[in-house]
């Protein structure tokens, strides 16, 4: 079946750590995303990728970071320079990265500091 | 930038009973997304509905462009329907970045 596959689904991660989750997906898009969601909110982006070996910060992108090695492959790190890293992360695909595509979402993985 | 407000917040509905959702935006937008968060966090797509109607099942939708807002109607709602329902719509240029609403939680009640 065709879709965005995140790992894990749960993460913890002690203070000072980077710990890198995991998105792929197998629908051959150019487009990729990471979102985080806060408990009661919306999604913000944090990274997203037109192309292979191209990505560009988001509204949040401060703390993180990404590389675009693959196109099926889109990794997402949380640096201990991230403050307040807690949050629920979502992964996102679309055929391409202009206005008029649908967008898909992985599972997402749910990141604890402890 | 673009704002999106959904409404209502919150809402409460007995099991067969019917809804509509809203969802406004500041700018013109050319596309527009309903996706419903199930209680284990995943966002399913529903509707990408950038102008027009849309059906699928008992869920359907309308976005007027022009008057900057979209519908999501849901019928005879099911205790499966409850999560948190989101439309979002792209922003900052030519780019399919979405930002979202701040969604409407529906509990259905069996």
């Amino acid at each position: 079946d065709g879709g965005i596959t995140q790992s894990p689904k749960y993460l913890f991660r002690k203070e000072g750590q980077n710990v890198t989750l995991s998105c792929e997906q197998n629908l051959n898009h150019d487009a990729m995303y990471w979102y985080r969601q806060d408990p009661g909110q919306g999604l913000r982006l944090i990274y997203y990728s037109q192309i292979v070996n191209d990505f560009q910060k988001g509204d949040i992108a401060e703390g993180y970071s990404v590389s675009r090695e693959k196109k099926e492959s889109f990794p997402l790190t949380v640096t201990s320079a991230q403050k307040n890293p807690t949050a629920f992360y979502l992964c996102a695909s679309s055929r391409w990265v202009s206005l008029d595509t649908e967008a898909f979402f992985g599972q997402g993985t749910r990141l604890t500091v402890v | 930038g673009i704002q999106v407000e959904q409404s209502p917040p919150d809402l409460i509905l007995q099991e067969g009973a019917n809804s509509t959702l809203r969802c406004n935006f500041s700018d013109s937008v050319n596309n527009l997304q309903w996706f419903h968060q199930n209680p284990w966090g995943q966002l399913i797509n529903l509707f990408y509905i950038p102008s027009g109607t849309k059906q699928n099942g008992r869920l359907s939708a309308t976005t007027v462009a022009t008057e900057r807002y979209s519908l999501l109607y849901i019928s005879s709602s099911q205790t499966t329907d409850s999560g948190v329902y989101f439309c979002a719509v792209p922003y900052g240029g030519a780019t399919n970045k979405l930002i979202f609403g701040t969604g409407t939680l529906l509990a259905v009640q069996p």
